[in-house]
């Protein structure tokens, strides 16, 4: 069984402060792949990135990084610099891959992040 | 990136008729299909996977007489929700991957279903 949790259920910061997400996961299979998405209000999900079971580096794109630690089966989600735009709820998800299984997403509850101007 | 398509995005029915919810692949072929719900303000759950030619994969809890999934073609999977009631509303959303991409393929999301029953 997988699962993952997000902890923080709401997290409220100023506009330009940077702001970290928490994920952590648990699942028996060594090889998966896990996912950060954005759902604004609109609903439609945004994916923000996948990372592989096998690739322990840490990832930057823009004012987005991500800190990825086996050891503590966590997957963080760093915002620099928020911004307003950034206001939504955001969701880390697991996905075991069994070698030929089409294995759906397990999400976490989701945090929702607001940016006060 | 490829483009997931749903239909309708809202839809309102009265209790006790069925709604039929479309999931398109617009421009890759998708073996595997997924249908989540999520309840407002929750997380996604997933109910079902959908392979294409074969009956759907139900997930603990998901009946399957009532949450009818059927995935003739390669770029097309529906939901239909069946003597649909005022707990079946809910937000639906699909995925969409292509499994001949084996493992390394990206899950591609719709734009999600707003299912109201009065």
């Amino acid at each position: 069984a997988q699962k993952v949790t997000q902890a923080q259920t709401e997290i409220s910061v100023v506009e330009k402060e940077d702001v970290t997400l928490d994920c952590v996961y648990e699942t028996r299979d060594t090889t998966y792949y896990l996912f950060w998405y954005k759902q604004p209000p609109s609903g439609e999900l945004v994916f923000l990135i996948r990372r592989n079971s096998f690739d322990e580096q840490n990832e930057i794109s823009g004012r987005y990084s991500w800190n990825f630690q086996k050891s503590t089966s966590s997957f963080n989600f760093t915002i620099t610099a928020s911004q307003v735009v950034d206001s939504a709820v955001y969701f880390c998800a697991l996905r075991a891959y069994s070698g030929g299984g089409a294995d759906g997403l397990t999400f976490g509850k989701g945090t929702h992040l607001i940016i006060q101007p | 990136g490829a483009v997931v398509s749903q239909h309708p995005s809202r839809v309102i029915c009265k209790s006790g008729t069925s709604v039929k919810i479309e999931c398109r692949s617009l421009d890759f072929q998708a073996t595997t299909m997924f249908w989540y719900r999520q309840f407002p303000k929750k997380s996604l759950m997933l109910m079902a996977t959908s392979n294409e030619g074969s009956k759907a994969t139900y997930e603990q809890g998901v009946e399957k007489d009532k949450f009818l999934i059927n995935h003739a073609s390669l770029t097309l999977s529906t939901l239909t929700v069946t003597s649909a009631h005022p707990e079946d509303s809910s937000f639906y959303i699909c995925s969409a991957r292509d499994m001949r991409a084996g493992g390394r393929s990206e899950q591609f999301f719709g734009p999600g279903t707003r299912l109201t029953v009065l």
